[in-house]
């Protein structure tokens, strides 16, 4: 298996621009998880998925932030309108079981977005 | 919110030395994960405890999660320039793995260079 795919890995856009970032997770993995990491902040929980559904988005810091799941193999997070602070490297991670208690995430490469 | 401390945030170190980096929190988990990520990677995941005062081994690499599952520490015998990377702690609050209030928290991590 070619392991969490995300696309793009470097985008740069300007602000009030639309941005989408994408990611197919794992075949066979029912969770998927969008993270965001900031040197100030760490690696934060956006939100996560489970059997394409998603289950807690309260790690979405605003409205202008939302995420889809429209198939097992397939999500995106888009950001409209994105702002200078929305700076930082996305995650995506798929499991076949919620982490901790010895289940695995796999984490993709990330989207290192600059908004200028 | 439950904090994840990690200390130190830097640390440059010569191969062959030995190093303890520390991961604290004032909330218990019910277990807590090391990863370690590299420039331009996603985090890969080194080992899970979920016992008070576990002990896990994993080649040089010595994890111990606290009495009271409060900390861990991870402690690196003769440290080589591979094991240079971002060192990250996650803990998990549920009681059980099938619980609800999934909140996977990451610490900010240690940044550990081992110089050749």
């Amino acid at each position: 298996d070619a392991g969490v795919i995300q696309s793009p890995r470097h985008e740069v856009t300007e602000m009030g621009q639309e941005v989408t970032l994408r990611c197919k997770p794992i075949s066979g993995h029912d969770y998927l998880f969008w993270y965001r990491q900031t040197m100030m902040r760490g690696l934060e929980l956006l939100i996560y998925f489970n059997n394409n559904v998603p289950i807690d988005d309260s790690g979405m810091p605003e409205d202008r932030f939302s995420a889809k799941m429209p198939n097992a193999s397939f999500s995106t997070l888009k950001i409209q309108p994105s702002e200078p602070r929305d700076s930082a490297v996305y995650f995506c991670a798929s499991s076949l079981s919620l982490q901790g208690f010895g289940t695995e995430a796999f984490f993709g490469q990330g989207t290192r977005l600059t908004v200028v | 919110t439950q904090l994840l401390e990690q200390s130190p945030q830097f640390l440059s170190i010569q191969e062959g030395e030995n190093l303890t980096v520390y991961c604290n929190s004032s909330s218990v988990f019910s277990s807590l994960q090391w990863y370690r990520q590299e420039p331009g990677e996603g985090p890969v995941l080194l080992v899970t405890v979920v016992t008070g005062g576990e002990v896990k081994k994993l080649k040089r690499l010595t994890f111990q999660f606290g009495d009271a599952r409060k900390d861990s520490s991870l402690h690196i015998t003769a440290a080589q320039p591979g094991d240079t990377g971002l060192y990250l702690c996650a803990g998990d609050p549920r009681k059980n793995s099938g619980g609800s209030n999934y909140k996977l928290t990451f610490g900010k991590g240690t940044l550990l260079t081992v110089n050749p």
